[in-house]
């Protein structure tokens, strides 16, 4: 049981490129979530999915996109990367609680 | 809206001493409380929750009490450790969608600790 996993753990990108974030769980929870941590902001939600197929917007969605076609899986894509989505990145999934995964740290350069 | 007000950091401590981090918050409705530690380099994992007034969750020497009179849900460890060094974060959970059991997670923006030998 790996819980919460993501790929890559670190990534440094030019402005203008373009990635995809993998979070997988393992534990067959329903909710997904993908948060972004920034110095002295704590984290706050991106998007999150309450099921496959299902995704819905959080506080700062801006410049990202998300997709949820397998239950386990929830994609967090950059279509074209600012120096502003520089953050780690965190997905977590649910069921009573929250478990976060380890993290994916973003440069944009 | 819904938000959560953590003391400032850094806080820097020797080993063996008394730890409060104050978190207070506002928020519709009643929402759960919790507290998350996130360890260099590593995720958030929960530390201890409590979800409805006078409720005291607990985990590890640490302690924090619901109290709705004063909206705070304040941290506390009798004995700090050098392996208590970490960023807390307090948090609290309202519901996303009216009928429905998801709930999100609002951050306050988090309190560094350092413990000192």
């Amino acid at each position: 049981n790996a819980g919460v996993t993501q790929t890559p753990k670190f990534r440094v990108l030019k402005t203008g490129q373009s990635m995809t974030l993998l979070c997988a769980q393992d534990m067959n929870h329903e909710y997904m979530y993908w948060y972004r941590q920034d110095p002295g902001m704590g984290l706050r939600l991106i998007h999150y999915s309450v099921g496959e197929g299902t995704t819905a917007k959080g506080e700062v969605p801006d410049g990202y996109n998300v997709s949820r076609l397998k239950k386990q899986n929830f994609l967090l894509g950059l279509e074209s990367a600012a120096p502003s989505q520089t953050s780690v990145y965190f997905c977590a999934s649910r069921t009573a609680e929250q478990y976060f995964g380890p993290g994916t740290r973003l440069t944009v350069t | 809206g819904d938000s959560v007000t953590q003391m400032e950091g850094p806080v820097t401590l020797s080993e063996e001493a008394f730890l409060t981090i104050n978190c207070t918050y506002t928020a519709t409705g009643y929402p759960s409380l919790f507290w998350y530690v996130q360890y260099p380099g590593e995720g958030l994992q929960l530390l201890l929750k409590a979800t409805k007034a006078d409720d005291k969750g607990s985990n590890k020497g640490f302690e924090a009490t619901y109290r709705k009179e004063t909206t705070s849900f304040h941290l506390e460890k009798g004995s700090v450790q050098v392996s208590d060094s970490a960023v807390y974060f307090c948090a609290l959970s309202v519901r996303v969608s009216s009928g429905g059991s998801n709930y999100k997670l609002t951050f306050g923006k988090g309190t560094l600790l350092t413990v000192n030998p």
